[in-house]
């Protein structure tokens, strides 16, 4: 039981670039998420979907898009990397909303903009 | 800004020591406050949660203290041993899909 897979684990892009970050889950999980982690300031939400198909902004979704094609995939898009987004990239999923359960979160993507 | 406001940014304890991490809310919706504890390398992981209907949590040597007049809750671990060396993580949510982190304490163990 894998739990909640990240890829790639690490990734490195020039200002201007574009790429795609995987969560997958096994879980079965209804509640996806997309938060990033950077040094004093906790676990910030990009993006979240509530199902198969949905997506929703979170606090800090500027420069980012997300698709949920899958229910057990949800995935995390740069079009235009700039250097803010040098972060730690968080996954996670839960079979209940926010405020009742336990989130699961992935290993992270470490991610550097050059 | 960030809604929940946690200290210390860093401790260190002796092992068998007490460590204490204090966080502070001002939105009185919240419900549901979680600590997660994170090692390096690894995603959080779901320590304890408590609701405010509730004063003290307890889980073997973890115990969530909560006030909901002062809205404050913390964290207290007894007896930390080395493997307790890990960032620790207050949380607070009130919808199903914002969970609100605070900015994390790292907790170092001396052996």
């Amino acid at each position: 039981n894998a739990g909640v897979t990240q890829t790639p684990k690490f990734r490195v892009l020039k200002t201007g670039q574009s790429m795609t970050l995987l969560c997958a889950q096994d879980m079965n999980h209804e509640y996806m998420y997309w938060y990033r982690q950077d040094p004093g300031m906790g676990l910030r939400l990009i993006h979240y979907s509530v199902g198969e198909g949905t997506t929703a902004k979170g606090e800090v979704p500027d420069g980012y898009n997300v698709s949920r094609l899958k229910k057990q995939n949800f995935l995390l898009g740069l079009e235009s990397a700039a250097p803010s987004q040098t972060s730690v990239y968080f996954c996670a999923s839960s079979w209940t909303g926010a405020n009742t359960g336990e989130l699961f979160f992935g290993e992270g993507s470490r991610l550097t903009v050059l | 800004q960030q809604q929940v406001k946690q200290s210390p940014q860093s401790l260190i304890v002796q092992k068998g020591g007490i460590s204490i991490i204090n966080c502070a809310y001002e939105n009185t919706a919240f419900d549901y406050f979680p600590w997660y504890q994170q090692f390096p390398g690894k995603g959080p992981a779901l320590l304890i949660a408590i609701r405010p209907d509730v004063s003290e949590k307890k889980e073997g040597r973890f115990t969530i203290s909560f006030n909901k007049s002062a809205k404050q809750f913390s964290l207290h671990i007894m007896d930390s041993q080395p493997g307790d060396s890990a960032t620790y993580f207050c949380a607070a949510s009130w919808n199903d899909y914002k969970l609100s982190f605070g900015a994390g304490t790292t907790v170092t163990v001396r052996a």
